[in-house]
């Protein structure tokens, strides 16, 4: 399986930009870059997915390296509500098509 | 739109019982997970599901686990007997497309189970 690689913490301000980084060095060229959260006591929640081109959604950006070996995720202004466990998976092709492998995540803290 | 709705949302019982969990996924999903989470183990996939049919179930602990989907609207997930060591939160996502396509899962807000 292609596995994934991310700061175990990160801290931001309030409406300051937080760059979540994630690296994939054995991504398959089928190999999705999905990206999910887990806000205290809730269950995971989609955020953003991409397969080679940046992508931009409600939530967050995306910003995929041109050789796809790493990927960043931005959130443009942090809230106190972005606070939460942020996982970094890759799916389909080359890695198992229906299962998400959940890391450890990267554990972002926001401060007022 | 109504998202995946797990129940109950807290289960306390004492070792021995059987327990029971139950979601409805998202109208129109094919897919069904059932994940389970502890502090040692982080999420784990236990089984899923495609049009209501097991798939893998490789990631079921053992044998004092099933899972049954008899309907698209109804996935349960049963534990008898159950152990201290199954306390976890139990997830249940559901998504309309395998992943292969880049689709994401929606999932329930869990079952803390506690097992004394």
């Amino acid at each position: 399986d292609a596995k994934t690689t991310q700061p175990n913490s990160m801290e931001s301000n309030e409406e300051e930009p937080v760059h979540l980084p994630c690296n994939h060095s054995t991504i398959s060229g089928t190999d999705y870059i999905h990206w999910y959260r887990q806000l205290p006591s809730q269950g995971p929640e989609y955020v953003i997915h991409g397969l080679t081109s940046n992508v931009n959604n409600r939530m967050a950006s995306l910003a995929i390296a041109e050789d796809r070996k790493s990927s960043t995720l931005i959130l443009h202004r942090a809230t106190l509500r972005d606070a939460a466990v942020y996982y970094c998976i890759l799916t389909g092709g080359g890695s198992n098509d229906y299962k998400l492998s959940f890391g450890a995540g990267t554990t972002v803290t926001v401060r007022a | 739109d109504a998202g995946v709705i797990q129940s109950p949302r807290h289960e306390v019982t004492e070792m021995g019982q059987e327990v029971t969990l139950r979601c409805k996924p998202i109208s129109g999903h094919d897919y069904l997970f059932w994940y389970r989470q502890t502090m040692m183990r982080g999420l784990e996939l236990l089984i899923y599901f495609n049009n209501n049919v097991p798939i893998d179930d490789s990631g079921m602990p053992e044998d004092r686990f099933s899972a049954k989907m008899p309907n698209a609207s109804f996935s349960t997930l049963k534990i008898q007997p159950s152990e201290p060591r199954d306390s976890a939160v139990y997830f249940c996502a559901s998504s309309p497309w395998d992943l292969r396509t880049g689709q994401p899962q929606h999932f329930g807000d869990g079952t803390r189970l506690s097992i004394l």
